[in-house]
């Protein structure tokens, strides 16, 4: 069990469609990211929340919207995906920021854009 | 920039030891760690090392750091099919907002 939950666990959509991906984190930590993974990719980084606030937006395109609500949150709102967008999106969080320390994942979101 | 490299793939019988590399960029890098990822699941944290050491066990697994060369690697001893997985190496430093991983080593394990 690694403290961090995802749902859900796989979606299909179409590319007209509007879904959101949920994470939540049991841990008390305080930031909190999502990840994109793509077959044969590494880790591509898109969002970061410190404390709910955004800190980083890896030029990640607008049909992707991230929300945090609370430390224990965040949210990836979808909208007019593209097929290439497919891939596992994950969640991870971390005590804090910019102190180096270890990120705990989620298990996965796997994404199908039809 | 940073960046963090690794082989793509290694496969061993079981019973082996593998031996994961990985070779980072970026000197300032003060921690380093390694992630398992097995199939339809997210990444699991299996251990991590602190720049100022060169060594740390944990049970099956050896981590080797030559901060001199920025090359880290993970050593499974006696390795079993269910240690198949990919295993990502990462970076971060002080003051850096995320951690930078590498593409990552797929293990195969031969019964």
């Amino acid at each position: 069990e690694t403290g961090v939950t995802q749902t859900p666990r796989h979606l299909v959509m179409g590319m007209t469609n509007k879904k959101s991906l949920k994470c939540e984190q049991h841990l008390g930590h305080n930031a909190m990211y999502w990840y994109k993974q793509s077959a044969k990719k590494p880790l591509e980084l898109m969002f970061v929340y410190n404390f709910k606030e955004q800190t980083e937006n890896n030029s990640v395109p607008s049909r992707f919207s991230p929300e945090c609500p609370n430390s224990s949150h965040l949210f990836l709102h979808l909208h007019t995906l593209q097929p290439e967008d497919s891939a596992l999106y994950l969640c991870a969080s971390s005590q804090d920021l910019g102190q180096g320390g270890e990120q705990y994942f989620g298990p996965g979101t796997r994404l199908t854009v039809t | 920039g940073e960046d963090v490299e690794q082989s793509l793939f290694l496969s061993v019988r079981e019973g082996d030891s593998s031996v994961i590399n990985c070779t980072y960029t970026d000197s300032s890098s003060t921690y380093l760690y390694w992630y398992k990822q097995e199939p339809g699941a997210g990444l699991q944290l299996l251990t991590y090392i602190f720049s100022n050491m060169d060594m740390k066990q944990d049970q099956r697994l050896t981590v080797l750091l030559n901060k001199k060369d920025k090359h880290l690697s993970l050593r499974i001893a006696d390795t079993q099919t269910g240690d198949s997985a990919i295993y990502f190496c990462a970076e971060s430093a002080k003051g850096r907002r995320a951690l930078t991983f590498g593409s990552g080593t797929r293990l195969q394990v031969q019964p």
